[in-house]
């Protein structure tokens, strides 16, 4: 079935960097604009980055602009999350998301479990 | 970008009752190529991820109750649950698709009173 899997979250200090995973399965991966979205401990949902199929075209929320970096591999159907001068106001639990493409189109079909990212001296 | 504001932040109704949780965006989600609110609408229970019900602001997702249905006036949505049951009980957010950045509402927590 369509499983999205996040990997790499932990407990960093501010200023350090860490790289999250999302690896899909049970889809075609390399057809699908992803997504990450965080969520700040009881907090609402905050959209983070967006990638293209093919990995040409990323986009980003203002506040991880020059700080996050999102990639994807297809050939592995991994998407990645690379974050650097990480804040304390970027301890979140990080999902990754499906772009759907025919079904419920540009929608958020299917979400990951998600992992936790804590920013702390 | 793009700003929704859902209301209320919080509501709590019997079970069998009606909830009604709305959702505006700052600007049109439109596209009049084809007609569709580009307007999702999501269910997250404690330590799950969002679920999709609703996408195209009123078109119910594979699976979900036909108890939830959306609606839409404008720049003004609507998500009714026509009568809660149990296991309703959750926080839900509206998310705008039309436009990156892509923009979700603060959540509303929905309760049993």
């Amino acid at each position: 079935q369509v499983q999205l899997v996040e990997s790499g979250g932990g407990v960093v200090q501010p200023g350090r960097s860490l790289r999250l995973s999302c690896a899909a399965s049970g889809f075609t991966f390399s057809n699908h604009v992803m997504h990450w979205v965080r969520q700040a401990p009881g907090k609402g949902l905050e959209w983070v980055a967006a990638i293209w199929s093919d990995g040409n075209n990323k986009y980003y929320v203002d506040s991880v602009k020059g700080r996050f970096t999102i990639s994807r591999d297809n050939s592995k159907n991994t998407l990645y999350l690379q974050m650097d001068s990480l804040r304390a106001e970027d301890t979140a639990v990080y999902y990754c998301a499906r772009e759907a493409i025919s079904v419920a189109a540009h929608c958020f079909d299917c979400w990951g479990q998600g992992t936790l990212v804590t920013v702390s001296p | 970008d793009i700003v929704m504001t859902q209301s209320p932040d919080s509501l709590a109704v019997s079970l069998g009752e009606r909830a009604t949780i709305n959702c505006k965006s700052s600007q049109s989600v439109l596209d009049s190529s084809n007609n569709k609110n580009y307007l999702g609408w999501f269910q997250q229970k404690p330590g799950q991820p969002p679920k999709l019900l609703i996408y195209w602001a009123s078109t119910r997702a594979s699976g979900v109750p036909d108890r939830f249905s959306g609606s839409e006036s404008g720049t003004d949505f609507t998500l009714t649950i026509s009568s809660l049951q149990a296991e309703d009980v959750a926080v839900y957010h509206c998310l705008q698709y039309w436009k990156t950045p892509r923009t979700f509402g603060q959540g509303t927590k929905l309760e049993i009173k």
